[in-house]
């Protein structure tokens, strides 16, 4: 079966520098969130979309913003970054408002040197 | 008081035992409610989801909700040491969107 995509895998970029995260939902899956996952600690909602328009906001910084495309894919964009920054970013989809079953990618490894 | 608990743990299981999870939930409102199984570096695989209060079971794993107290839970029977993860256990908050809260997972190691 499909699963959710996430690119890339893996990551590195310099203080200050700006990066793009994308996510591709399982097929027919309309809801997609993000979640930030540092070392030794638990995943943290940033956002999700349900049909392209943010349903939620969690922990986001106001350095980072997303989108999710006509597609359903959504992009992490994340700008001015910080060291602190450097985490596994996950993307997960669902279908729909039925149940909130999330089904996660691989992640990005984001390293900030 | 962060709004989904879990014992950290490491919880220790001899193998072929009962492996047992627990989590409390802050918001009241809370309908839907989830366990997940991490790996190190590998990305949270959903095991089991429960809605309503009672057992529901799946395979080797019985999920189990009490709302009333707030409480559910995880049982994974004959415990193999490649059910050794981090368990995080997921409540969707009642907020009417989409944000769902983690609880900062339990470890669970599996002896042979």
């Amino acid at each position: 079966a499909a699963g959710v995509i996430q690119s890339p895998r893996h990551l590195i970029k310099e203080k200050r520098e700006t990066a793009t995260l994308k996510c591709y939902p399982i097929p027919r899956h309309d809801t997609v969130y993000w979640y930030q996952q540092g070392p030794g600690q638990d995943p943290q909602f940033l956002i999700s979309f349900y049909e392209k328009m943010q349903s939620d906001k969690g922990s986001i910084p106001d350095r980072f913003s997303a989108q999710q495309f006509s597609d359903y894919h959504s992009e992490l964009n994340m700008s001015s970054l910080e060291l602190g920054d450097s985490a596994l970013y996950f993307c997960a989809s669902s279908l729909g408002q039925t149940y909130y079953e999330q089904y996660f990618g691989p992640g990005t490894r984001l390293t900030v040197t | 008081q962060k709004e989904v608990e879990q014992n950290s743990g490491p919880l220790s299981v001899p193998e072929g035992a009962i492996a047992s999870l627990n989590c409390t939930y802050s918001d009241r409102g809370s309908q839907s409610f989830f366990w997940y199984r991490q790996y190190s570096g590998k990305s949270p695989e959903l095991i089991m989801s429960i809605y309503s209060n009672g057992d529901k079971e799946d395979g080797r794993f019985t999920a189990q909700l009490n709302k009333a107290s707030q409480y559910v839970s995880l049982l994974i029977r004959d415990s193999q040491p490649s059910d050794s993860a981090t368990y995080l256990c997921a409540v969707n908050a009642d907020t009417g969107g989409f944000k769902t809260i983690f609880g900062a997972g339990t470890r669970l190691f599996v002896k042979a």
